[in-house]
């Protein structure tokens, strides 16, 4: 198994802000990339899959970069309740790869 | 409703002693995963199982894990000889293609 690499953390924001987290894959051949939201002592929990085009849901957007084998994600206008810890995952077929995750904390 | 349901949320274990994990899927699918977390660390997988059988494993599932479906339903991971470092999240999750739903998780504490 390949790894997953994310930026180290944690970020602490004002609510309001926009954050970006960034992750990289070393697998070539993974074909399936998602976000995970895990919250402290929780299971994690699919946030959004990323596709090749990037996608968008709410305030939350996903890019993927197949040639630099890069993802991001980007959460705009930040509430208290996105405070959690954000997962990058590469998979092939089943085979799903976990990143180390990258935690939020959104400040009042 | 959750996809799958573990018992128990929370065992603690005295180190030496074997301990079982249970995994309640609701739906009848065949491809089931088990990952680890280790408190501050990242998610990782131990072994997936597929159609009553082993499917593939990772160097962390040694010898001292087995995985059964005894009944065709339920999902067991036993770990046998618990060490202090098995201290961990224990968490089953059906794997498609398109997502894992993870289960609730086992919070596993030796002693």
């Amino acid at each position: 198994r390949k790894e997953v690499e994310q930026d180290p953390g944690p970020f602490n924001v004002p609510e309001g802000a926009t954050v970006a987290f960034n992750c990289t894959y070393s697998n070539s051949a993974s074909q399936s990339f998602f976000w995970y939201r895990q919250d402290c002592r929780k299971e994690p929990k699919l946030l959004m899959s990323v596709y090749s085009s990037g996608n968008e849901d709410g305030r939350f957007t996903a890019q993927l970069n197949r040639a630099s084998q890069y993802i991001s994600l980007l959460i705009r206008d930040s509430k208290l309740s996105d405070s959690a810890t954000y997962l990058c995952v590469s998979a092939l077929g089943q085979n799903f790869v976990f990143g180390p995750g990258t935690r939020l904390s959104v400040l009042p | 409703e959750p996809e799958v349901t573990q018992t128990p949320s929370h065992q603690v274990t005295q180190m030496g002693q074997e301990v079982i994990l249970r995994c309640v899927p609701i739906s009848n699918h065949l491809y089931f995963y088990w990952y680890r977390q280790i408190l501050g660390q990242k998610v990782e997988f131990l072994v997936s199982f597929y159609n009553n059988e082993i499917s593939e494993k990772s160097e962390i599932f040694d010898d001292q894990f087995s995985v059964e479906r005894p009944d065709g339903s339920n999902f067991t991971l036993k770990i046998r000889s618990t060490k202090l470092e098995d201290s961990a999240m224990y968490f089953c999750a059906k794997v498609t293609a398109r997502e894992a739903f993870f289960g609730q998780g086992t919070r596993l504490t030796v002693v």
